[in-house]
């Protein structure tokens, strides 16, 4: 299983920045790194994937260590919309399975 | 709504009960996934299609669990026999290319009483 370690929870207050961590020590050289959230009872959503290169789009920011071996989302202005679990995913391109762990919950507080 | 859609989106059955679930994925996206989740974890892959053919299958896939994409569009997965461990959300996923995101539906949770 291509793993990811993550916390399990992290708190924001509101219109602050976030910075949600995620390791993927077992990441190849070919793997994508993945950013999904869930809010309750509904499906994961896209935020943002990137391979080597820090990336940026309207939902969010990834920074990707040099070594990729960790990454960072971050969030520029946490709103509470932003709540939910967010999971972090390096995909084996060789495969067609991605893992999810347990990911992290974010609480926003108002 | 051009998204991924799931149907039905709840489902409550007796043990034993046969059920199947039906996922319409992005029109143009030629591969799909089906996902379980169970509360509190991350989703956990079940199978893969691209097109109509079924190329990967978990080991959490028993014989009770067929899953198809007869026509490269829709997929349906069925659970025969169900029992209470059969509970959980089912999620379908679609996507275009290997590296690309993948696009969720919002799940079918199913209640095997």
């Amino acid at each position: 299983d291509a793993k990811t370690t993550q916390p399990n929870s992290m708190e924001s207050n509101e219109e602050e920045p976030v910075h949600l961590p995620c390791n993927h020590s077992t990441i190849s050289g070919t793997d994508y790194i993945h950013w999904y959230r869930q809010l309750p009872s509904q499906g994961p959503e896209y935020v943002i994937h990137g391979l080597t290169s820090n990336v940026n789009n309207r939902m969010a920011s990834l920074a990707i260590a040099e070594d990729r071996k960790s990454s960072t989302l971050i969030l520029h202005r946490a709103t509470l919309r932003d709540a939910a679990v967010y999971y972090c995913i390096h995909h084996q391109n060789t495969g067609n399975q991605f893992y999810f762990g347990t990911g992290t919950s974010l609480t926003v507080i108002p | 709504d051009t998204g991924v859609s799931q149907d039905p989106r709840h489902k409550i059955t007796k043990r034993g009960q046969n059920v199947t679930f039906r996922c319409d994925p992005i029109s143009e996206h030629n591969r799909l996934y089906w996902y379980r989740q169970t509360l509190g974890q991350g989703p956990e892959f079940l199978t893969y299609f691209q097109n109509e053919a079924q190329l990967e299958k978990s080991r959490l896939l028993s014989d009770r669990f067929s899953a198809e994409r007869p026509k490269g569009s829709f997929s349906t997965l069925e659970i025969q026999r169900t029992e209470q461990g059969d509970s959980a959300m089912y999620l379908c996923a679609s996507s275009l290319a290997a590296g690309g995101g993948w696009y969720f539906g919002p799940g079918t949770r199913l209640t095997v009483t």
